[in-house]
């Protein structure tokens, strides 16, 4: 299976300010997917990142607030803008491969005072 | 969104006791998917299942994808303290370009 770097592991921030959180997978991948984890919660999928396309949102999520680039099959990143103390969360990383494999990078633990 | 119903929402065993969960939904799944988080970590994935019916083993881990396509069932055998963690199930609803849905998750505690 592709093994997922993502980075930072974690980060504190000033609420205001935007934070880039990075995904590098071994291999290339068509699909790759975005996550936050709330404290304590399960999994919520923020948008779907393909390759040469803008990124498919899911419902309460927008591009403004969290922009996504997907500029090769290897790489992605998302933003956090405008960070607000409701933004702490785990946001995760995760690609689709082979017949309906996914993935998930170790996470990015975000804390915004 | 869809919901995937999980149960339950914790347990406490005794270490050696088999362990099982399951989640629900009223929509049909094409693919059931097993995960277990540690902290600190991303999910990992324990077991997939990929037809209505399925039953599939890793190890001490059995899973099982429901004939309706709308349940699935993880049972871990004799367990032991590092299956501490919590679990999760996924499924990818049927027509849904692979997006996952995920189970609200079971926390295990395994006491020695």
């Amino acid at each position: 299976s592709a093994v997922i770097s993502q980075k930072p592991s974690r980060d504190i921030c000033q609420r205001g300010t935007s934070l880039t959180i990075q995904c590098q997978v071994d291999s290339q991948v068509t699909m790759m997917f975005w996550y936050r984890q709330q404290p304590g919660q399960s999994l919520t999928l923020i948008a779907t990142a393909n390759q040469g396309s803008e990124a498919t949102y899911e419902s309460g999520f927008v591009i403004d607030k969290f922009p996504i680039s997907r500029p090769n099959l290897t790489f992605s990143t998302l933003t956090v803008s405008n960070m607000s103390p409701e933004d702490s969360s785990i946001y995760l990383c995760s690609v689709g491969e082979g017949n309906y494999g996914y993935t998930f990078g170790s996470g990015t633990r975000l804390t915004v005072v | 969104g869809q919901q995937l119903n999980q149960s339950p929402q914790s347990m406490f065993i005794q270490e050696g006791e088999d362990v099982s969960m399951n989640c629900t939904s009223s929509s049909i799944f094409n693919t059931w998917l097993w995960y277990k988080q540690e902290p600190g970590e991303g999910p990992v994935l324990l077991i997939a299942l990929y037809k209505a019916g399925e039953l599939t083993s890793n190890g001490r881990l059995t899973a099982q994808f429901g004939i309706t396509r709308k349940d699935s069932f993880l049972n871990i055998s004799a367990s032991i303290p590092s299956d501490v963690g919590i679990y999760f199930c996924a499924g990818q609803l049927a027509g849904s370009a692979r997006q996952l849905t995920f189970g609200s998750g079971t926390q295990l505690t395994v006491l020695p």
